[in-house]
């Protein structure tokens, strides 16, 4: 079984609807991360979650919220999907006591019509 | 605010040709540096880590070097395979409590 797990793993929706993704990881991480990937642009980050009671901005949170309702879950909310929202998202876990290694989620492809 | 090139965006070699892709990063304050794969709309897989107390690190036929002073890494392959071809992403975190700060990747295509 994969250790970081995003459900789901692909969406279309349309604009305006609320969407939410989920991450979970069996890792037993602290950390938890969501990022977007678009072509030319990278990776950035939207939010990431050092403790259950820890929430932090990342470069691009405007349009998104977040939940992390236990250790092993991180969840992504758009509030009200617009088109330029389409893009991979990822979920990624890391456990500072040990490297800093950051372990990632198979992605959603998100798609806002 | 840290920024991490990659160069080159793209790059095609025949079947056993030895590569190098390079990593550089504007601020040599670095706590570590990831190198990922990325197959074509998958997830990324970690291929290597390498902490600022170190040097180098390896794994099979991969070879990651840092040279923090000069705010460069590159990644080696050996004897490069069909197999290898995919996107290669650097990655630097700037201390313990920071995320990662991510290049826009070398395409690496390896032809039989």
């Amino acid at each position: 079984d994969a250790d970081v797990t995003q459900t789901p793993r692909n969406r279309i929706t349309k604009t305006g609807k609320r969407i939410m993704l989920e991450c979970s990881q069996t890792k037993g991480h602290d950390r938890m991360y969501w990022y977007r990937q678009d072509p030319g642009l990278g990776l950035r980050l939207i939010y990431y979650s050092f403790d259950v009671k820890d929430i932090n901005k990342g470069e691009i949170s405007d349009g998104y919220s977040v939940s992390r309702q236990a250790q092993a879950k991180f969840s992504l909310s758009l509030e009200s999907a617009i088109p330029n929202q389409t893009a991979l998202y990822f979920c990624a876990t890391s456990d500072l006591s040990v490297s800093g290694e950051q372990f990632f989620g198979p992605g959603t492809r998100l798609t806002v019509l | 605010k840290q920024e991490v090139t990659q160069i080159p965006a793209a790059l095609s070699v025949p079947e056993g040709e030895n590569l190098v892709l390079n990593c550089s990063f504007t601020d040599s304050a670095i706590y570590n540096l990831q190198w990922f794969r990325q197959d074509p709309g998958k997830g990324l897989t970690s291929l290597l880590l390498i902490q600022s107390s170190q040097r180098e690190q390896t794994s099979g036929r991969l070879n990651a070097s840092l040279d923090k002073s000069s705010g460069r890494s590159t990644l080696y392959i050996a004897a490069s395979q069909p197999g290898d071809s995919a996107t290669y992403l650097c990655a630097v975190s700037s201390s313990g409590y920071s995320t990662l700060t991510f290049g826009k990747g070398t395409m690496l295509l390896v032809s039989p």
